[in-house]
């Protein structure tokens, strides 16, 4: 069974840029959840996606989106890149449903801008 | 509001020593689960346990073990005979909606073993 798979693994951008960060969960999930890890704030929750809608968000700006496609795999776009946007972006696959409480998380795009 | 502390930044320890790695919660559900992650250099979490408020039976797999005691709301972590693969980081988590799909973090204890 294929797990997350995250793409790219690395991004370099300048500041003022945008940029989009793919998720493909694992067969069969239909949640996925977006997560920021900074060495500052530690791992925080963006947004959870399910069955193309988003169900949760976190705490961060407007410039921070997503979507769900019809197969569950989703992408994650940042408008106006700036240098705190540098982190590692990790997405995690669940079946979604309710009670289900076990995600398995891919490897991370590591986004540096500069 | 939930939160979920680990006090401990980085600890150390020789191979084979026993080592525990703190965290407690702060939560005003009274269902919720917690979470252990361990996150290697590759990037990636990796999922050890997770457990409901409702059972505090303390649960031992392998060379790991968990302590859970809602009167200290905490959710200790145990590495018996540690080896040098159990290097990295470790995460404790929180959810309040019975769901791993958002999680709060603890900041994360770096355990280094040393050889």
């Amino acid at each position: 069974k294929a797990g997350v798979t995250q793409t790219p693994r690395y991004l370099i951008k300048t500041r003022g840029q945008q940029v989009t960060l793919s998720c493909s969960p694992i067969s069969g999930h239909r949640s996925v959840s977006w997560y920021q890890q900074t060495p500052g704030q530690g791992l925080q929750f963006l947004f959870e996606y399910f069955s193309e809608t988003q169900r949760n968000k976190g705490n961060f700006p407007g410039r921070f989106s997503g979507r769900q496609f019809s197969n569950s795999r989703s992408e994650m776009n940042v408008s106006t890149l700036e240098l705190g946007d540098s982190a590692l972006y990790l997405c995690a696959s669940s079946w979604g449903g309710r009670g289900n409480t076990e995600a398995f998380f891919g490897q991370g795009t590591r986004l540096t801008v500069v | 509001a939930q939160k979920v502390t680990q006090a401990q930044t980085e600890i150390s320890v020789v191979e084979k020593e026993d080592v525990t790695l703190d965290c407690v919660y702060e939560t005003r559900d009274t269902t919720y689960y917690l979470f252990w992650y361990k996150q290697p250099p590759s990037g990636e979490l990796v999922f050890l346990i997770r457990r409901n408020s409702f059972d505090e039976q303390n649960e031992i797999s392998g060379r790991y073990s968990w302590n859970f005691q809602k009167s200290t709301s905490s959710f200790n972590f145990t590495i018996t005979a540690s080896q040098v693969v159990d290097s990295a980081v470790y995460f404790c988590a929180l959810s309040e909606t019975g769901s791993a799909r958002q999680l709060t973090f603890g900041s994360g204890t770096q355990l280094t073993v040393l050889p």
